[in-house]
C-alpha cells in the first residue's frame, strides 16, 4: 500500500511569509496527526483528526497556525505568518482508529526554514 | 514538552555488538512504542508493547517494559551497519490519545 504522502518535502521562506504543508494519509485510516520536529529532538504532536473532527490540537500555536481535515482525508497545516522559531520538519502521521494500540506511520516530512 | 526521555542521547558500536537503549517516562500509560528514524527520513514503528507486558520480542529487537520505575529498554542483538538510526520511544498518556515521544538516542553502528 502507498505510505503517507507529504509535500513539499523543502521549503525555504523569509519571516513574516505563509507557508503551507500538505498531507495525504494511508487510505482507510480515520487518524491523522501534525507533529513538528525540532532538530535534535523527538517529535511534538500539534494536532490530531479523528476523520474531520479536530479532536486535539491543544498544542497547536493557533495564533499563527491553522489546520484543516475537510473531508477527512487529506490535511493542510498552515503558517501564517512564520517566524524564524519555525524553523523545523513537520510530520504527518496516520493510523487505522483513534486508539493508541495502533501504529502511526509517517510520513517523511517537510523540512522548513525560515530565514 | 516530551514526557519521555532516551538514555543514553548517543551510542556508538561496533558491528556484531548489542545495543541498549533505556526510554523514562513521567505518567502513566496504556502502551509503549519504539520508533526508528533514518537520517533526513520519518520515523518507522518497530515495536509495541502494553502496560500489562514485562517483555516482547521481534526479530533482533527485545523490549522490557517496567511500569513500576516507569521505565523501558530496547535491546538490538548483532547490530549491523543499517540499524544506525536515532531511536524513540512514545507513550499515549493514560486517558487520553496523545503520544509522546522522547528526545531519542542516537545509535551509529561501526563496521
Amino acid at each position: 500500500e502507498a505510505g503517507v504522502v507529504q509535500s513539499p518535502r523543502y521549503k525555504i521562506i523569509e519571516k513574516k511569509q505563509p507557508v503551507a504543508f500538505w498531507c495525504n494519509p494511508i487510505s482507510g485510516h480515520n487518524t491523522l496527526y501534525w507533529y513538528r520536529q525540532n532538530l535534535g529532538q523527538g517529535p511534538e504532536l500539534l494536532i490530531r483528526y479523528e476523520n474531520e473532527e479536530a479532536v486535539d490540537d491543544s498544542q497547536l500555536p493557533k495564533d499563527r497556525f491553522s489546520a484543516e481535515r475537510l473531508k477527512g482525508v487529506d490535511s493542510t497545516l498552515k503558517i501564517q505568518p512564520a517566524e524564524l522559531g519555525d524553523s523545523a520538519v513537520y510530520l504527518c502521521a496516520s493510523s487505522r482508529s483513534g486508539t493508541t494500540y495502533n501504529e502511526q506511520f509517517f510520513g517523511p516530512g517537510t523540512r522548513l526554514t525560515v530565514l | 514538552s516530551q514526557q519521555g526521555e532516551e538514555d543514553p542521547q548517543a551510542l556508538s558500536i561496533q558491528e556484531g555488538e548489542n545495543a541498549t537503549m533505556n526510554c523514562s517516562y513521567k505518567t502513566s500509560i496504556n502502551n509503549l512504542q519504539w520508533y526508528r528514524q533514518n537520517s533526513g527520513r520519518g520515523l518507522v514503528h518497530l515495536i509495541l508493547i502494553r502496560s500489562n507486558e514485562r517483555e516482547k520480542h521481534s526479530g533482533r529487537l527485545r523490549v522490557t517494559l517496567d511500569t513500576s520505575k516507569k521505565s523501558s529498554s530496547l535491546l538490538i542483538t548483532a547490530s549491523r551497519a543499517a540499524d544506525t538510526a536515532s531511536y524513540f520511544c512514545a507513550t499515549d498518556v493514560e486517558g487520553t490519545y496523545k503520544y509522546i515521544f522522547g528526545t531519542g538516542t542516537r545509535l551509529k553502528v561501526l563496521a
